[in-house]
């Protein structure tokens, strides 16, 4: 069935070095892909888009890569600090409806 | 605060008992979204409206389960009867619902323990 998948369940990375999160998606006529960001009790916060039209979208400290041709998503954040601890989900929409996500990379910043 | 708010932000409740939530969606968004997750994995679609109308529930959504949202504003949640496999946190999205703005922005959610 159609699935979004990530490469790695856990990420520790270097108070201020940059951090690399996969997704890998099956579905091909998606054409909306968003990551979020979950802290411990709460919901899940918006960080960036990007549509199918577009391979790469910036955003503040945070770049999402979208390569259709292996169906994957990366979401690269820079100089990363302590509050970005937490776990990180792709999702893909098709359709302007149910978003479906992937299990999440818990990303742990090492101060 | 003008975003997404859900109440009670937890439920403790005996198996077999009723449940309400409740969710306020951003005021100006037309599309509301209903998601369950369960502990390390991610939100899964339960339904979601149209204003007032329900457009789609998932095969998550038993008969125990309904939704509803009677003026296109805010939106109920109830779970009949329910079971230990309720347990789960609810969370609530809504939209705008157009092609041009599709983001969907989460409430905290609603934990809920079914003992």
């Amino acid at each position: 069935g159609e699935s979004v998948g990530l490469h790695l369940p856990t990420l520790s990375v270097q108070e201020g070095d940059n951090s690399i999160i996969n997704c890998a998606y099956s579905n091909s006529a998606s054409d909306y892909f968003i990551w979020y960001k979950q802290e411990s009790g709460k919901g899940p916060q918006f960080i960036i888009d990007i549509r199918s039209n577009m391979d790469k979208r910036q955003g503040q400290r945070v770049t999402v890569l979208l390569n259709k041709t292996v169906k994957h998503l990366s979401l690269q954040i820079a100089a990363t600090q302590p509050g970005d601890s937490a776990v990180y989900f792709c999702a893909e929409n098709f359709g302007n409806e149910k978003l479906t996500f992937g299990t999440g990379t818990r990303l742990t910043i090492i101060p | 605060d003008t975003g997404v708010s859900q109440d009670p932000r937890h439920k403790i409740t005996k198996r077999g008992q009723n449940v309400t939530f409740r969710c306020d969606p951003i005021s100006e968004h037309n599309r509301l979204y209903w998601y369950r997750q369960t502990l390390g994995q991610g939100p899964e679609f339960l339904t979601y409206f149209q204003n007032e109308a329900q457009l789609e529930k998932s095969r998550l959504l038993s008969d125990r389960f309904s939704a509803e949202r009677p003026k296109g504003s805010f939106s109920t949640l109830e779970i009949q009867r329910t079971e230990q496999g309720d347990s789960a946190m609810y969370l609530c999205a809504s939209s705008l619902g157009n092609y041009v703005e599709e983001t969907q922005y989460f409430g905290p959610g609603t934990r809920l323990l079914v003992l």
